[in-house]
């Protein structure tokens, strides 16, 4: 079966420091592989996704992920951090075939970005 | 637009009562999602409409019914529920039920059973 996961509960980082989340997975097959954010009291927001071609992928916010096959990761990353980045990361992998397909999710890293 | 709208966004029901949340998209997508989620977890699958019609029920209790009038529209419909069913329910849609298609997610409704 595939999973994901997101060893950090807890990301702090200092305003205007690179950040770096966290996800390893496991996959059989080819992974698809997803980042959402959830600010406080939101639904969640699509950030970006890996699904083939480039091991980096650029998303929403001026965040990335960079793909690596090797090390099964799919780390989340932003140069510089924001405040307003504050917020719960969750990882996600697409399993299931045909229309029985769904999104496995990890348990989340929340970020804290200190002004 | 990527807008996914849910109503209402807060809702307190009885455990006798019945209600309904409602959900809708305008983005043409195919599939459509509802999930529960407890504080800081990840979202639970509860259902997928592909086409409008049922493909995944992740085993939810009876006192939780979906419905897909049509391919713009998701309704859960809420009957005789329980104290933990209070938590904040979101609907998702995707432009189709593939691997590659992300999800775009409704605000939720945040639901109190008392």
């Amino acid at each position: 079966a595939q999973s994901v996961a997101q060893p950090e509960d807890q990301v702090n980082v200092a305003e205007g420091n690179p950040l770096t989340v966290k996800c390893t997975y496991s996959v059989s097959g080819n992974p698809y592989l997803f980042w959402y954010v959830q600010y406080p009291n939101r639904g969640l927001q699509f950030l970006l996704k890996y699904i083939t071609g480039d091991n980096l992928v650029k998303g929403s916010y001026g965040f990335e992920a960079e793909f690596n096959k090797s090390q099964t990761s799919f780390h989340l990353k932003k140069p510089s951090a924001l405040v307003s980045d504050s917020a719960l990361y969750f990882c996600a992998v697409r399993e299931g075939a045909g229309n029985n397909r769904k999104l496995i999710w990890g348990l989340g890293t929340s970020l804290a970005v200190n002004p | 637009d990527t807008e996914v709208t849910q109503t209402p966004k807060h809702l307190v029901m009885g455990m006798t009562n019945k209600k309904s949340l409602k959900c809708e998209q305008h983005m043409g997508h195919r599939a459509m999602y509802w999930y529960k989620q407890k504080a800081k977890k990840p979202p639970e699958l509860m259902f997928v409409y592909s086409y409008e019609k049922l493909s995944i029920n992740e085993s939810v209790p009876s006192r939780f019914s979906p419905e897909c009038p049509n391919s713009s529209l998701l309704n859960l419909h809420l009957h005789a529920l329980q104290p933990e069913d209070s938590a904040l329910y979101l609907c998702a849609s995707s432009q189709g039920g593939g691997s590659s298609y992300e999800q775009y997610f409704g605000p939720g409704t945040r639901l109190t059973v008392t």
